[in-house]
């Protein structure tokens, strides 16, 4: 089946540093990336939507320029946090989908960010 | 945008009986409703799925019904084992301009007691 790998699956970084977490689709050309972030015990909140070669569309409340998304080929996109402050740290997962659709919604293993 | 409500919070059942998960969305445009288990710290799996053209789906132990006039959907897990606790994601597909985006609900957790 459709297999997507995230890496890291965990990261301890400093306040005030970046970080970049990677997905990449192994079998499949992931057209569209979707990041979610997902807190302790709750549900997963969309933050931004990337198709290939194109800017990511962020939802409401989502910094761009804190979130940084790029999706510059058909089986790789990341996601940069930028000065990455102690309140950024959760679980950051993405998930990709093809053109048609074949292999529905791909999820990553995510990547358990810390920032201390 | 879509909004996604599910209940309950928590779930707990005994082994062997039965557990329901609802779920309703707001936007009636969705046209695919899928179900995630997650267990902690891994990524959801897909168990089952529903499209808006059909009222009903059954895999083996899990099924899942959809009223469309309703807006709302439900999981159905018959006879449960202990190793189905996690927590389990209903979603909704709708357009955000960028793509066919999932919206989810807000998890429910379900301990399974043996």
């Amino acid at each position: 089946g459709a297999v997507v790998s995230q890496h890291p699956s965990r990261v301890i970084c400093k306040s005030g540093t970046s970080v970049k977490i990677e997905c990449r689709s192994l079998d499949f050309q992931a057209t569209t990336m979707f990041w979610y972030r997902q807190f302790p015990k709750k549900s997963l909140m969309l933050m931004a939507t990337s198709n290939e070669g194109s800017k990511a569309t962020y939802e409401q409340g989502v910094e761009k320029d804190k979130f940084l998304i790029n999706h510059a080929s058909l089986t790789l996109s990341t996601l940069t946090v930028t000065s990455a402050h102690p309140e950024d740290s959760s679980f950051y997962i993405c998930s990709a989908r093809s053109a048609t659709g074949t292999h529905g919604y791909t999820f990553g293993s995510g990547t358990r960010l810390t920032v201390v | 945008g879509e909004n996604v409500e599910q209940h309950p919070s928590t779930l707990s059942v005994q082994e062997g009986d039965s557990a329901v998960i609802k779920c309703t969305y707001s936007d009636s445009a969705s046209n695919y409703f899928p179900w995630y288990k997650q267990e902690l710290g891994k990524r959801p799996q897909l168990i089952i799925d529903i499209r808006s053209n059909v009222g009903e789906k059954k895999d083996q132990r899990i099924a899942v019904t959809l009223n469309k006039t309703a807006k709302h959907f439900s999981l159905h897990i018959t006879e449960t084992q202990p190793e189905d606790s996690a927590v389990y994601f209903c979603a909704a597909r709708s357009n955000n301009n960028a793509g066919n985006m999932l919206t989810f609900g807000g998890g429910t957790r379900l301990m399974v007691k043996p």
